[in-house]
């Protein structure tokens, strides 16, 4: 069965900290992976994609993840966080036709 | 260039009603497909429609039916409303196998 898994529910950072989130896939064939992110209020918005070749991804906003077949995971980083990236984080992953499996989600807070 | 648009943006009804939610999806694309966004969870897929036919779903329920009209645009029918069924619905269009576009979603509270 297609799953995706989070491994943080509640991250607290401060700005300028560093940040990684986990996302762990099981998936059988061909897997598409992205990372969406939810600000307050508003809709879900595309952060990063991978679907082959070079496994560091960069997206929006200065968030890469990596690919990393041999873990199963997908883990989004970026080297500093402003007050502007709170927002609930969602990895997922698709097979072909962009069906999506959603993880649980993270809910990240920038503190001043 | 305009975007996917859902309606109602909030909905109350009792178990046991209808409901039927809409949306628009972006000009160019011919893929519509719609989630059930719990509180505190991921959204779950329900299903696809590509073309105006079903291109798959979720493990959800017969109750749960859909339909898209010729300009792409697409409808969620829930027959036989539970509580369960409180959650956000997110509509999300894209070409077949492109970015997915999603709109703000429905709220929908069944009391």
């Amino acid at each position: 069965a297609q799953s995706v898994s989070q491994h943080n529910h509640h991250v607290i950072l401060s700005e300028a900290a560093s940040l990684e989130l986990g996302c762990n896939y099981s998936y059988g064939g061909t897997v598409n992976l992205f990372w969406y992110v939810q600000y307050p209020g508003q809709h879900l918005q595309l952060l990063l994609k991978y679907f082959s070749g070079d496994p560091l991804v960069k997206g929006i906003k200065g968030f890469e993840a990596e690919f990393i077949k041999s873990k199963f995971s997908f883990n989004l980083r970026k080297p500093s966080v402003q007050w502007s990236d709170t927002a609930e984080y969602f990895c997922a992953g698709g097979g072909g036709g962009n069906k999506l499996t959603f993880g649980t989600g993270t809910q990240l807070k920038v503190e001043l | 260039e305009t975007g996917v648009t859902q309606s109602p943006t909030h909905l109350i009804k009792t178990r046991g009603q209808q409901v039927t939610l809409r949306c628009s999806s972006q000009s160019g694309h011919n893929t519509v497909s719609w989630y059930q966004q719990a509180l505190g969870q991921g959204p779950q897929f329900i299903f696809q429609y590509y073309r105006e036919e079903e291109n798959g779903r979720g493990n959800f329920p017969p109750r749960f039916s859909g339909l898209q009209f010729p300009n792409y645009s697409s409808e969620l029918n829930v027959n036989a409303l539970e509580l369960d069924d409180s959650a956000l619905y997110l509509c999300a269009s894209s070409p077949i196998s492109g970015e997915q576009f999603f709109g703000p979603g429905t709220r929908l509270t069944v009391l």
